[in-house]
């Protein structure tokens, strides 16, 4: 089945640092979708992209859908403590279908 | 973008036991899934439930496993049926599409015991 290959797998940074993390899979997808996920709580939607490369911000983050409709980055400008969560990628296939990626584990020292 | 409850939250059952797990959604939507997150995991797709019909399984789930069914275009109930602690995991309820949005519940956790 299709895969996403998520990294970092996990990321410390210092609070006021910009963060970067990508997706990248060997399937073409048809939107490209990041979320964020808090403990005891259900992912929650940050950007979705639809065009191949659509580049689209919300606030601080910045996220691009690939050429190749193959990968996507999604950059966080400034980071705050409350930045804090796990963030994965999803990739739609037929039927609006999620194919996720492995999770990136981010930390914030304040 | 819409709006799911998905009950109960948490829950605790004996092994070889049944849950039924259930999500309602705000507006009138065509496309409703079922997503696993096994602990410290991502999310693996179980189903998607079609309104009128039976569900469309993914590859390693089963409909004598994970029955579940889609009365009308705004709930749905994904049932757990005899359970092993293998079966601990968050069960996610969610929406799809680009006018609906891409939303999800908050979860049941569950833990088989």
């Amino acid at each position: 089945g299709q895969q996403l290959n998520q990294s970092p797998q996990s990321m410390f940074i210092q609070e006021g640092e910009d963060v970067s993390m990508n997706c990248t899979s060997s399937s073409i997808f048809n939107t490209w979708l990041w979320y964020k996920q808090d403990p005891g709580e259900g992912p929650v939607l940050l950007i979705a992209l639809y065009k191949a490369g659509e580049l689209t911000s919300n606030g601080r983050l910045t996220a691009q859908f690939g050429i190749t409709r193959k990968d996507s980055f999604l950059n966080i400008s400034a980071s705050i403590p409350s930045d804090v969560g796990i963030y994965f990628c999803a990739g739609e296939t037929s039927g609006s279908r999620l194919t996720f990626g492995e999770g990136t584990q981010l930390t914030v020292n304040p | 973008s819409a709006v799911i409850s998905q009950k109960p939250s948490r829950d605790i059952c004996q092994r070889g036991t049944s849950l039924t797990i259930q999500c309602q959604v705000d507006s009138q939507v065509t496309m409703m899934f079922w997503y696993r997150q096994q602990p410290g995991q991502s999310l693996t797709l179980i189903a998607t439930a079609n309104q009128g019909s039976e569900a469309t399984y993914e590859s390693g789930f089963v409909i004598d496993k994970f029955p579940i069914s889609r009365p009308n275009l705004t709930f749905s109930t994904l049932t757990v049926s005899n359970m092993s602690p293998e079966d601990s995991s968050i069960y996610l309820c969610s929406v799809a599409g680009s006018f609906i949005g891409y939303t999800f519940g908050s979860g049941t956790r569950l833990t088989v015991v």
